[in-house]
């Protein structure tokens, strides 16, 4: 099946400094990409909805200036936490799919921890 | 609005015996169901779909769902568990030209 590459697999960073999320279509051309939280013991929440070549669409109460999303290429979407504190501590997972309607394909997900 | 319900936090079953994790849905229209498990510092992996077609949907290592549209549910079912199936299991429902809407979860524990 199809993979998604997601990278790093944990990030320890300190407060304040920011910290850059790949996601990695290795084998299709991903025209929409999603990115999800995940906090402990609760499900995934959409956090963010890219388009290659457009602005991400953020989801209600989601800061786009405090996560960056880009999605410049068909097979790369990457996420920054800008200006990271703990309570940004948590799972980030990422989505790909091909086409509207296709199936969506997940990454293995980041455990960042801001210490 | 999309919504997904898994009304059990915890499953635990003997190993061996069968296994049944339960989601019901609400959307409007014609649901996309499927089911994904997650294992400690994992991502979500695919179990299975049920897109049309027959009720009863098979997918991976043994596990299987039955879509029943007038109870709005897609249980998650194996016949015999094993330890090693023993995860954190996420029923998701999308609809045409939505996102996905993923349920809380169940973890499931399965006893040697």
């Amino acid at each position: 099946g199809a993979v998604v590459s997601q990278h790093p697999s944990r990030v320890i960073c300190k407060s304040g400094t920011s910290v850059k999320i790949e996601c990695r279509s290795l084998d299709f051309q991903a025209t929409t990409m999603f990115w999800y939280r995940q906090f402990p013991k609760k499900s995934l929440m959409l956090m963010a909805t890219s388009n290659e070549g457009s602005k991400a669409t953020y989801e209600q109460g989601v800061e786009k200036d405090k996560f960056l999303i880009n999605h410049a290429s068909l097979t790369l979407s990457t996420l920054t936490v800008t200006s990271a504190h703990p309570e940004d501590s948590s799972f980030y997972i990422c989505s790909a799919r091909e086409k509207a309607g296709g199936p969506s394909y997940f990454g293995a997900g980041t455990r960042l921890s801001v210490l | 609005a999309q919504s997904v319900a898994q009304p059990e936090d915890q499953v635990n079953v003997a190993e061996g015996n069968p296994l049944t994790v339960k989601c019901t849905y609400s959307v409007s229209g014609n649901p996309y169901l499927f089911w994904y498990v997650q294992y400690p510092n994992r991502g979500l992996q695919f179990l299975l779909k049920y897109i049309t077609g027959d009720n009863l949907v098979k997918g991976s290592y043994g596990f299987e769902a039955e879509f029943n549209k007038s109870q709005t549910s897609f249980h998650l079912k194996k016949p015999s568990a094993l330890v090693s199936d023993s995860a954190l299991y996420f029923c998701a429902v999308r609809a045409d030209g939505q996102n996905f809407v993923f349920g809380p979860g169940t973890r499931l524990s399965v006893l040697p």
